[in-house]
C-alpha cells in the first residue's frame, strides 16, 4: 500500500524568507514522488517530480524538493518567499510497482505567505 | 482547447437524483483519473482509466458511482441516487502513458465540478 502524510495543515511565512513544507511517505517499493499546487479558483498544477538521480530537485516557480530516502520524506522548499507562493500544496506519491498508475495524495498544506 | 476540460463547472442537485459530471481529456493522452476534492480531506482517488485496459475502481466509493470512459477519450462520471455526502469537488486528470512500463508523466487536472447535493 502506499501512502503519504502532510503534517501540517497551515504554514505561515513571512515574505522574503525560506519556506518548507513537509512531506513523508509510505511505499512497499521505490516511490515517485509529486508536489502539485492549487491556487485559489484553478485547477492543481504540477511542480516538480522526484523519480531517480539527485535528491535535490528543482521546479517550477522557484521551488525545489529534498528527498530523503532514510527519513521517507520529500520536503518542499523555496529560499525566498513571495506573497504569490500563497497556496494550497499537495504532495503525491506513486509506488513503483509495474502497473500500478494510482498516484496517492496527501491532504494538502495551505501556505500563506505574509507581506 | 489545450487543457483538459470539465462539464458542468457547477452542479447543483436534490438528494436522491443522479448527476452525469463529462471530462474531455488532452487529446493523445491514454490515462484519465477522477479524483474526489472534500474540504479538510485531500484529494480521494476514484477511478483509472489507461487505454483499452479494464479501469482500475478500487476508489469508487459505492457502487451509485460509476464511470466510463467511450473511445479512449471523453469520460463520464454517474452518480446515481445522491447523497449529501457526495457534495464535493471532483476533479479530472490525464497524463501520457508510456505503454507498457508505467508512467512518471505528470497529471494535468482540470478545474473540476463542483457538486452541492440538497
Amino acid at each position: 500500500a502506499q501512502s503519504v502524510a502532510q503534517p501540517e495543515d497551515q504554514v505561515n511565512v513571512a515574505e522574503g524568507n525560506p519556506l518548507t513544507v513537509k512531506c513523508t511517505y509510505s511505499v512497499s517499493g521505490n516511490p515517485y514522488l509529486f508536489w502539485y499546487v492549487q491556487y485559489p479558483n484553478r485547477g492543481l498544477q504540477f511542480l516538480l517530480k522526484y523519480i531517480t538521480g539527485d535528491n535535490l530537485v528543482k521546479g517550477s516557480y522557484g521551488f525545489e524538493a529534498e528527498f530523503n530516502k532514510s527519513q521517507t520524506s520529500f520536503h518542499l522548499k523555496k529560499p525566498s518567499a513571495l506573497v504569490s507562493d500563497s497556496a494550497l500544496y499537495f504532495c503525491a506519491v506513486r509506488d513503483y510497482v509495474f502497473g500500478n498508475e494510482k498516484l496517492t495524495f496527501g491532504t494538502g498544506t495551505r501556505l500563506t505567505i505574509i507581506p | 482547447g489545450a487543457g483538459v476540460s470539465q462539464s458542468p463547472s457547477n452542479k447543483v442537485t436534490e438528494k436522491g437524483k443522479d448527476v452525469e459530471l463529462r471530462c474531455d481529456p488532452i487529446s493523445g493522452h491514454t490515462a484519465l483519473y477522477w479524483y474526489r476534492q472534500s474540504l479538510g480531506q485531500g484529494l480521494e482517488f476514484l477511478i483509472y482509466f489507461q487505454g483499452n485496459s479494464a479501469p482500475d475502481k478500487s476508489g469508487l466509493p459505492s457502487d451509485r458511482f460509476s464511470a466510463e470512459r467511450t473511445g479512449g477519450s471523453v469520460s463520464t462520471l454517474t452518480i446515481q441516487r445522491t447523497q449529501q455526502e457526495d457534495s464535493a469537488v471532483y476533479l479530472c486528470a490525464s497524463s501520457l502513458v508510456a505503454l507498457g512500463t508505467g508512467t512518471n508523466s505528470p497529471l494535468h487536472f482540470g478545474n473540476g465540478t463542483r457538486l452541492t447535493v440538497t
